[in-house]
């Protein structure tokens, strides 16, 4: 089945404790995209890679890091975590190569730091 | 970066009505646009998409329009179903067709 997975799906975790949201996706998709959602402000871009080894800002990449090894994991990186980072996320992946056409979502990772 | 407004108050509407949500932006005028579905707690499902020079595009019950000139796209959902309320985002390309920037989105109710 064709699908992007997200793992943890729930975490809570302390502030400054250093987390990784991982991503993965099994229809050889080029682009990838990770997004936060939060109430009032809808789906924001954090981080997008349009190949492997090949990343980019998105609109709200400060305090996340990503890494593109493989084509199919894009891990989300939280060095420091802090409060305002709790947010629900998605990563999303497409075929065409830099152009973000039909994206699939993953299921969403709810991410509570304290 | 392109600014989208979606209507934030919910749209209620009697099943078997036409549901059209309206998604307007700024600025310059995209490629193309997208219309997903979601709903509560799980991840954004693609609908449509449609390209500058298409001024319509029809999906089944879905129809999707887009404006270049009034900078707006329409999204009809005819004969609603209770199955059919979800919140509806659009979204759109920028920063040279790279980035994608989504809508707030607009709730739709579908009652009985």
């Amino acid at each position: 089945e064709a699908q992007v997975t997200q793992n943890p799906r729930y975490l809570i975790t302390v502030t400054g404790k250093k987390l990784t949201v991982t991503c993965s996706q099994n229809m050889n998709h080029e682009y990838m995209s990770w997004y936060r959602q939060d109430p009032g402000l809808g789906l924001r871009q954090i981080y997008y890679s349009m190949n492997v080894e090949v990343t980019d800002k998105g609109d709200v990449p400060e305090g996340y890091k990503v890494s593109r090894k493989e084509k199919r994991n894009f891990p989300l990186i939280l060095e420091s975590p802090s409060p305002n980072q709790t947010s629900l996320y998605f990563c999303a992946s497409s075929f065409n190569r830099g152009v973000p056409d039909t994206q699939y979502f993953g299921p969403g990772t709810r991410l509570t730091v304290l | 970066s392109q600014k989208i407004e979606q209507n934030s108050e919910a749209l209620n509407i009697q099943e078997g009505k036409t549901a059209t949500l309206t998604c307007n932006y700024t600025n310059y005028s995209p490629a193309y646009l997208q219309w997903y579905r979601q709903d509560p707690g799980r991840g954004p499902v693609f609908l449509l998409l449609i390209r500058e020079n298409e001024k319509e595009k029809r999906k089944e019950r879905l129809k999707v329009t887009f404006d270049t000139t009034l900078k707006q796209s329409l999204f009809h959902i005819t004969a609603s179903q209770p199955a059919d309320s979800a919140t509806y985002l659009c979204a759109l390309p920028w920063g040279g067709g790279n980035k994608l920037t989504f809508g707030t989105g607009t709730q739709l109710k579908v009652e009985l």
